[in-house]
């Protein structure tokens, strides 16, 4: 069984709409990730939250929200969609203080905005 | 500025040959460095790490060498097999930065039969 679900799998988006990206995870971390991949951006980092808070930003754009409504949840908000946001994003986990920060991935949402 | 770099972009070795993949990195406070790698159409999983305690990290065919001094490391594998192709992300964290893994552009690797 999958430790980490994303949903959708695949999503085709028109410009200007919005869409939001669900992920669950079931490894009782209490650390959550988004990172996002596309050719230019081989694994870049969006957000990170320990304990539903919010820790570190690297998202220059306001139209990219994450949202935690319990522990094990973190979607991701995505308003005012455009072409360059088109990739796969990534939701991950970890547990911190076990001496590293090893991450469990999803198995991403492909994201095509036309 | 990309903290973390990586090289060669793309790798092709033989069979049984030796895949050195390589990283560098900027930021002297990262004390934590991962290995993920990545199959076509899936995602990165981890695949071995080090602390800079250490200079080496070995399991199995894969092992890291790591160079404080010179803010580098390497990732051998040996006895390099078809299946062993993927793309190989070096990746560096630091206490001091909350959890967040910065990766590096990552090594695609082909492993021809």
């Amino acid at each position: 069984d999958p430790k980490i679900i994303q949903k959708p799998k695949y999503l085709v988006a028109v410009t200007g709409s919005e869409k939001i990206l669900i992920c669950e995870q079931y490894l009782g971390h209490n650390a959550m990730y988004w990172y996002r991949q596309s050719a230019k951006k081989p694994l870049e980092f969006m957000f990170s939250y320990s304990y539903q808070k919010l820790m570190d930003n690297q998202t220059a754009s306001s139209r990219f929200q994450p949202q935690s409504s319990k522990k094990n949840h973190l979607d991701l908000q995505i308003t005012a969609l455009k072409p360059d946001d088109s990739a796969t994003y990534f939701c991950a986990s970890s547990q911190p203080g076990q001496g590293g920060t090893d991450y469990t991935f999803g198995s991403g949402t492909r994201l095509l905005v036309i | 500025q990309q903290q973390v770099r990586q090289s060669p972009q793309s790798l092709t070795v033989w069979e049984g040959e030796t895949a050195i993949l390589n990283c560098s990195y900027e930021d002297s406070t990262f004390d934590y460095f991962p290995w993920y790698w990545q199959f076509p159409r899936e995602s990165p999983a981890l695949l071995i790490a080090i602390r800079p305690v250490s200079n080496k990290k070995e399991d199995g065919r894969f092992t890291i060498f790591f160079n404080k001094r010179e803010k580098k490391l390497s990732l051998h594998i040996t006895d390099s097999q078809p299946g062993d192709s993927a793309t190989y992300f070096c990746a560096a964290s630091a206490d001091n930065m909350g959890y967040k893994l910065t990766f590096g552009t990552g090594t695609s690797l082909l492993v021809d039969p």
